[in-house]
C-alpha cells in the first residue's frame, strides 16, 4: 500500500514569496489533514478536509494561508506572502475514518520551508 | 479543547534498561490516545493506540503504553530499550466527536549503548 505522498521535501524561499505543497493520501482515505509543525514543537493542526469539504480551519491563518481539495483526493497548501515566522515542516495525513474519531493518521515525510 | 502535556524534553537510557516516556492528557469525556515515533527527517509514525477495553495497549517495535484514568495519563514504556529506539517521540489525544489530533511537544529518547 502506497504511503502518503508530499512534495517538494524542501523549498527555500524569500519572505513576500509564494509557496505551494502538494499532498497525495492513501487510497480511500476520506480525511485529510495539513499540520505545521515547528522545530522543537509538535504538530498543529492548519486544517483538516473530509472529502472535499473543511471541517475544520480554525488554527489557518487565513491572510495568507489557503488549501484546497478540490476533488477529494489530492490537496495543495498555498502560502502568499510567506513570512519568516512560516519556517517549519508541513505535514499531510490522512485517515480512513468515515466521521469517528477513533483512527490513527498516516503522515507523510513533509515539505520543510525555509523562509529567508 | 482536549490538550496533551509532555513533561520531559529529553529521556536518556540505557540500552537494555526499561523506558517510559511521560505523558498526561486532558479531554472532556472519553479519551482516544495515541503514541507517534518521528525519525530524523521523517513523518510520524504510529505506535500504538488507546480507544477502549484493556487499560495496557501493545503496539509496534515492543512498546506498549498504560492508560490510566484517574491520573489522566498514557505512558509510554518498553522493558529492554535499544539504541534503535533513539528518536522523537509524540503523544496526542482526541475526544469523542471531536476530530482534532491535539499532539504534545515531543520527547526526544537517546538510547545510549
Amino acid at each position: 500500500e502506497a504511503g502518503v505522498a508530499q512534495s517538494p521535501r524542501y523549498k527555500i524561499i524569500e519572505k513576500r514569496q509564494s509557496v505551494a505543497f502538494w499532498c497525495n493520501p492513501i487510497s480511500g482515505h476520506a480525511t485529510l489533514y495539513w499540520y505545521q509543525q515547528i522545530l522543537g514543537q509538535g504538530p498543529k493542526l492548519l486544517i483538516q478536509f473530509q472529502n472535499n469539504g473543511v471541517v475544520d480551519d480554525s488554527q489557518l491563518p487565513k491572510d495568507r494561508f489557503s488549501a484546497e481539495r478540490l476533488k477529494g483526493v489530492d490537496s495543495t497548501l498555498k502560502i502568499q506572502p510567506a513570512k519568516l515566522e512560516d519556517s517549519a515542516v508541513y505535514l499531510c495525513a490522512s485517515s480512513f475514518d468515515p466521521g469517528h474519531s477513533t483512527g490513527e493518521l498516516f503522515f507523510g515525510e513533509g515539505s520543510r520551508l525555509t523562509v529567508l | 479543547a482536549q490538550s496533551v502535556a509532555q513533561p520531559e524534553d529529553q529521556v536518556n537510557v540505557a540500552e537494555g534498561n526499561p523506558l517510559t516516556v511521560k505523558c498526561t492528557y486532558s479531554v472532556s469525556g472519553n479519551p482516544y490516545l495515541f503514541w507517534y515515533v518521528q525519525y530524523p527527517n521523517r513523518g510520524l509514525q504510529f505506535l500504538l493506540k488507546y480507544i477502549t477495553g484493556d487499560n495496557l495497549v501493545k503496539g509496534s517495535y515492543g512498546f506498549e503504553a498504560e492508560f490510566n484514568k484517574s491520573q489522566t495519563s498514557f505512558h509510554l514504556k518498553k522493558p529492554s530499550a535499544l539504541v534503535s529506539d533513539s528518536a522523537l517521540y509524540f503523544c496526542a489525544v482526541r475526544g469523542y466527536n471531536n476530530n482534532d489530533m491535539r499532539f504534545g511537544a515531543g520527547t526526544r529518547l537517546t538510547v545510549k549503548p
